[in-house]
C-alpha cells in the first residue's frame, strides 16, 4: 500500500506568521501534490513536483510557495498567513499520467487566527 | 470556469438501495475519469477508473462513461453505511499529469 504521510496534522498559527506543511512519500513517485479542501470549493490544487528540485504552480498558488528538496519530501510553506488560509491540506503522490491513480496523505487541519 | 461538475450536491439513500451520482465535464480532451472516496476525518481514496466507453463493474460499484457526452457516473448498489462519504470525480488528459477535482458529492446511506 502507497504510503504518504502529513505533519502536522492540526496546526494552529497567527495572522502573519509562517507556516510549514511537511509531507513525506515512501512510494518512490515522481509527482506530489499540494491540495486544500473547503467546504463548497472540492479540491483545488496550489503546487506540484515533478521531481526532486522542481515546483510548479496550480490553479491557486497565491501566498503559497513549495520546495521539493528530495524525490520523499514536499513541503508547502505559508511566508505570511492569513485568516482565508485556514483550511484541510492535502498531499499526495503519483506516477506520471493522468491515467495514474494519486495517492493521498491523512491531511493537515490548519487554522490562522 | 469548473471543468468537472458533480451533481447532485448530497444524497441520501436507505441501506441496501441504489446511489447514483454523476459527473460532466466541459473539455473533450479528457481521457482519463477517476472516482475518489472520501471518509470523514480521511485523505481521499482512489476507488475505481474508468477509460473506455461504457461499464466497468467492481463489486458493488459501478462506472459508466459515455465520452461523446463528456459524461461519467457512478452507481453503487445495495448501500451500505459504510458507503456514506464524500464522493469526487476526477479528469485528466493525455499529456498531463493533474487532475481537475469536482466539488464533490456527499453520500449518506441511512440504516
Amino acid at each position: 500500500e502507497a504510503a504518504v504521510t502529513q505533519s502536522p496534522r492540526n496546526k494552529v498559527a497567527v495572522t502573519g506568521g509562517k507556516v510549514t506543511l511537511s509531507c513525506n512519500q515512501t512510494n518512490n513517485h515522481n509527482n506530489m501534490y499540494w491540495y486544500r479542501q473547503d467546504t463548497g470549493h472540492g479540491l483545488r490544487l496550489i503546487h506540484y513536483s515533478y521531481g526532486a528540485g522542481s515546483t510548479e504552480k496550480g490553479d491557486i498558488p497565491d501566498g503559497y510557495k513549495a520546495s521539493r528538496p528530495s524525490q520523499e519530501n514536499f513541503s508547502l510553506i505559508l511566508e505570511l498567513a492569513t485568516p482565508s488560509q485556514t483550511s484541510v491540506y492535502f498531499c499526495a503522490s503519483g506516477e506520471v499520467g493522468g491515467a495514474r491513480e494519486q495517492y493521498f496523505g491523512p491531511g493537515t487541519r490548519l487554522t490562522v487566527l | 470556469q469548473q471543468k468537472v461538475q458533480q451533481s447532485p450536491e448530497s444524497l441520501s439513500v436507505p441501506e441496501g438501495g441504489m446511489a447514483s451520482l454523476n459527473c460532466t465535464s466541459s473539455d473533450r480532451n479528457f481521457q482519463y475519469f477517476w472516482w475518489y472516496r472520501q471518509h470523514s476525518g480521511e485523505g481521499p481514496k482512489a476507488l475505481m477508473s474508468i477509460f473506455s466507453d461504457g461499464d466497468k463493474k467492481e463489486g458493488r460499484f459501478t462506472a459508466h462513461l459515455n465520452k461523446a457526452s463528456l459524461h461519467v457516473s457512478l452507481h453503487i448498489r445495495d448501500s451500505q453505511p459504510s458507503d456514506s462519504a464524500l464522493y469526487f470525480c476526477a479528469a485528466s488528459e493525455p499529456g498531463y499529469q493533474n487532475f481537475y477535482f469536482g466539488k464533490g458529492t456527499s453520500l449518506t446511506v441511512i440504516p
